[in-house]
C-alpha cells in the first residue's frame, strides 16, 4: 500500500532563507506525487505534481520538487522564503489503484521576519 | 471558471442530529472525492464517486456515513446521529476523470463540522 512520510511537523525559516520540506513515499507501483498548500481555514491548492515526465518539477510561487527514486523522496524547496509562504504543506501520492490520494501528516511552515 | 463549491462552510450540530454536507464540482468534472481532516492530522480519503455511482468507499466508516452524487445537483455527504468524534473539516475535491492516477484533484474550501 502507498504511504507518505513528512519529516518535521513544523519548520521555521527566516524570510529570504531556503525552504526545504521533506517527503518520503512508499509505493508498490511507479508513484505519482503531489504537493499541496493549505492556508488557514481554506482548502488545498496544488503547488506541483510529478507524473514521470521530468524528475525536477517546477510549481507555482517559486516552489520546485525533485523526484529521487533511489531515495524514495520528493522534497519541496524554494530558494528564498517569503512571509506569504507561511502555511501548511501536504505531500501526497496516488493510491496503487488510482483515484484516491494518500496524504502525509503535513508540515507547518513558519516564516520569521 | 468557478472552483469547487462546498456548503455550508461551517456547521454546528448536537449529538444525535444529522449533518448534510454539499459539494458542487468544477464545471466539466464528473469525479468527486471526499476527504476528512481531523485536528492535527492530514487528510484521509473517504469516498470516490462518479455521477450516480459510488466507485470506492473504502475510507467510509461502516455506519452512519453515506454519500451520493446524483445525476442532477451536488454531491452530498450525509452523517447520521453525529457524535463528537465526527468533528472535523470535510473536504471535497473534483477531477475531470481523464487519467485516474495523474489527474489533479481540485479542492473546495471545506466544511468545518462541530458536534456539541
Amino acid at each position: 500500500a502507498q504511504s507518505v512520510t513528512q519529516l518535521g511537523s513544523h519548520v521555521s525559516v527566516s524570510e529570504g532563507a531556503l525552504v526545504l520540506l521533506r517527503c518520503n513515499y512508499s509505493s508498490s507501483v511507479p508513484p505519482y506525487l503531489f504537493w499541496y498548500v493549505q492556508y488557514p481555514n481554506q482548502g488545498l491548492q496544488l503547488l506541483l505534481k510529478y507524473t514521470s515526465a521530468a524528475t525536477l518539477v517546477k510549481g507555482i510561487n517559486g516552489f520546485e520538487a525533485e523526484f529521487k527514486k533511489s531515495e524514495t523522496s520528493f522534497h519541496l524547496t524554494k530558494p528564498s522564503a517569503h512571509m506569504s509562504d507561511a502555511a501548511e504543506y501536504f505531500c501526497a501520492v496516488t493510491a496503487e489503484y488510482g483515484n484516491k490520494l494518500v496524504f502525509g501528516a503535513g508540515t507547518i511552515l513558519r516564516v520569521k521576519s | 471558471n468557478a472552483g469547487v463549491m462546498q456548503n455550508p462552510r461551517h456547521l454546528v450540530r448536537r449529538r444525535g442530529q444529522e449533518a448534510r454536507l454539499r459539494c458542487s464540482p468544477m464545471k466539466g468534472h464528473s469525479h468527486v472525492y471526499w476527504y476528512r481532516q481531523l485536528p492535527e492530522e492530514g487528510l484521509k480519503f473517504m469516498v470516490y464517486l462518479q455521477k450516480e455511482n459510488i466507485i470506492d468507499e473504502s475510507g467510509m466508516p461502516k455506519e452512519r456515513f453515506s454519500a451520493e452524487f446524483p445525476k442532477e445537483g451536488p454531491s452530498i455527504l450525509r452523517i447520521q446521529q453525529v457524535v463528537r468524534g465526527d468533528s472535523a473539516a470535510y473536504f471535497c475535491a473534483s477531477s475531470p476523470g481523464t487519467d485516474k492516477r495523474t489527474d489533479t484533484q481540485y479542492f473546495g474550501p471545506g466544511t468545518r463540522l462541530t458536534v456539541l
